[in-house]
C-alpha cells in the first residue's frame, strides 16, 4: 500500500524557517518524481515544487523561487521541502505528491505551516 | 503562472450529470494532454480521478469522465451520488516545465 507521511510542520515567525519531510512507503520511491503542494486555509490547491526521480532537476513556483528548496533522500525513501524567509501568505496545509504520468496519483495527509509572530 | 479557471460552484440532483469546466491557455491546457482532475470532500487530502485528460485510475467509477477541446478541460459526472459531493480541481502541466492548478469548484448534490 502506498503512504506518504508529512511532518515538520508548526508555528513560525515571519522570517524565519522550517524543513518539512515526506517519509514514502509501498512503492519504488527511487523511480518516481514527487512534488509538495500546499492549500491556504479555505483556499484551494497550490502547486509549489516538484522533483525528478534521482533530485537531479527540480522546478518551483514563481511565488517560492528563491526561498524554498525541495530535495530528496533516496536511501531513507525522504522527501523534504527546506522553507526559509517565511511570509504570513506561506500559511497553509501542505501536501507531498507522487507525481505519475503528469498527475499527482496520491497524496499524504498534509502538514499545517502557520506563519505568524 | 495564472491559476486554471473553473466556476467557483455547480449542484445537481441525484441521477444527473454535471460538468465542471476549465479554462487554461496555449500554453498549459491548450499545448498538453496533461490535465488531471482532483476531488477532494471536506477536511481530507485530495485524490486523483482523472489524468491525462480522460484516463481514470484503477478504483475510480466510471461515471467519471474528461474530455477536452482547445483551452479547456472537462470533467463530467453522471449518475451523480450524494458521496460525489466534494471540492474539485484541475490540473495542467505547463509550458514554463511547472504545474497550475483551477480555483476549484464546489459541488453540491441537491
Amino acid at each position: 500500500e502506498v503512504q506518504l507521511v508529512e511532518s515538520g510542520g508548526g508555528l513560525v515567525q515571519p522570517g524565519g524557517s522550517l524543513r518539512l519531510s515526506c517519509a514514502a512507503s509501498g512503492f519504488t520511491f527511487t523511480t518516481y518524481w514527487m512534488h509538495w503542494v500546499r492549500q491556504a486555509p479555505g483556499k484551494g490547491l497550490v502547486w509549489v515544487s516538484r522533483s525528478n526521480s534521482d533530485g537531479s532537476s527540480t522546478t518551483y513556483a514563481d511565488s517560492v523561487k528563491g526561498r524554498f528548496t525541495i530535495s530528496r533522500e533516496n536511501a531513507k525513501n525522504t522527501l523534504y521541502l527546506q522553507m526559509n524567509s517565511l511570509r504570513a501568505e506561506d500559511t497553509a496545509v501542505y501536501y507531498c505528491g507522487r507525481g505519475n504520468k503528469w498527475s499527482l496519483d496520491y497524496w499524504g495527509q498534509g502538514t499545517l505551516v502557520t506563519v505568524s509572530s | 503562472q495564472s491559476a486554471l479557471t473553473q466556476p467557483p460552484s455547480v449542484s445537481g440532483s441525484p441521477g444527473q450529470s454535471v460538468t465542471i469546466s476549465c479554462t487554461g491557455t496555449s500554453s498549459d491546457v491548450g499545448s498538453y494532454n496533461r490535465v488531471s482532475w482532483y476531488q477532494q470532500p471536506p477536511g481530507t487530502a485530495p485524490k486523483l480521478m482523472i489524468y491525462e485528460v480522460s484516463n481514470r485510475p484503477s478504483g475510480v467509477p466510471d461515471r467519471f469522465s474528461g474530455s477536452k477541446s482547445g483551452n479547456t478541460a472537462s470533467l463530467t459526472i453522471s449518475g451523480l451520488q450524494a458521496e460525489d459531493e466534494a471540492d474539485y480541481y484541475c490540473s495542467s502541466y505547463t509550458s514554463s516545465s511547472v504545474w497550475v492548478f483551477g480555483g476549484g469548484t464546489k459541488m453540491t448534490v441537491l
